[in-house]
């Protein structure tokens, strides 16, 4: 069975500080883990994912993310945080053959002015 | 783009009443699926279907039925709405194939059953 877990309810960062969001996972075979935006009162958007190959994936708005297999971890990251970057960030994985994607529960982000 | 759409993005009903809700998708996606979305409890899907008038229970299916006519539409019905169906209900589409693919979202319906 796929799992994913996301530990932190809620994080706040300053403006301009690094920002990461926790993610792990368990699966059975390969990971495709993924990261979604939920902003207020829409619908979720698509960030990034791994597939394979590099370990350090870029998505949009400057975000990016880590697969760790060792750690089984997908932190997602972004360098300097602007308080647009506040929102809901859900992680999510899917085995190798599986159609659905199982979500965690989610963090909201807020980046203090 | 892909887009999805859903039919309203805010719904009141009462107690015992059918209700429906309805996804398009426009980039020709094979697979289509119904969540539910609680705080605390992240997203949890429904129903999902991979072709037309193909259908796959999710993890909560109860209470609930999909209905899938053509290939870009995917419905959710809810036979005798209850309140702990309150909810917000996002569709998404994706292609099949290899795992690859990525599930796109709608915008939601945030329905209120009283």
């Amino acid at each position: 069975a796929q799992s994913v877990a996301q530990p932190e309810d809620q994080v706040n960062v300053a403006e301009g500080n690094p920002l990461t969001v926790k993610c792990t996972y368990s699966v059975s075979g390969n990971p495709y883990l993924f990261w979604y935006v939920q902003y207020p009162n829409r619908g979720l958007q698509f960030l990034l994912k791994y597939i394979t190959g590099d370990n350090l994936v870029k998505g949009s708005y400057g975000f990016e993310a880590e697969f760790n297999k060792s750690q089984t971890s997908f932190h997602l990251k972004k360098p300097s945080a602007l308080v647009s970057d506040s929102a809901l960030y859900f992680c999510a994985v899917r085995e190798f053959g599986n159609e659905k994607l199982t979500f965690g529960t989610g963090t909201r982000l807020t980046i203090i002015p | 783009d892909v887009k999805v759409t859903q039919s309203s993005r805010y719904l009141v009903k009462r107690t015992g009443e059918k209700v429906f809700l309805e996804c398009v998708q426009d980039m020709d996606h094979e697979n289509m699926f119904w969540y539910r979305q609680d705080p605390g409890l992240g997203l949890r899907l429904i129903y999902f279907s991979y072709d037309v008038k193909m259908k796959e229970k999710g993890d909560i299916p109860e209470g609930y039925s999909v209905s899938r006519e053509k290939k870009e539409r995917f419905s959710l019905i809810l036979e005798s709405a209850s309140t702990n169906q309150t909810s917000m209900y996002l569709c998404a589409s994706s292609t099949s194939g290899t795992g690859r693919k990525t599930q796109y979202f709608g915008p939601g319906t945030r329905l209120l059953v009283l």
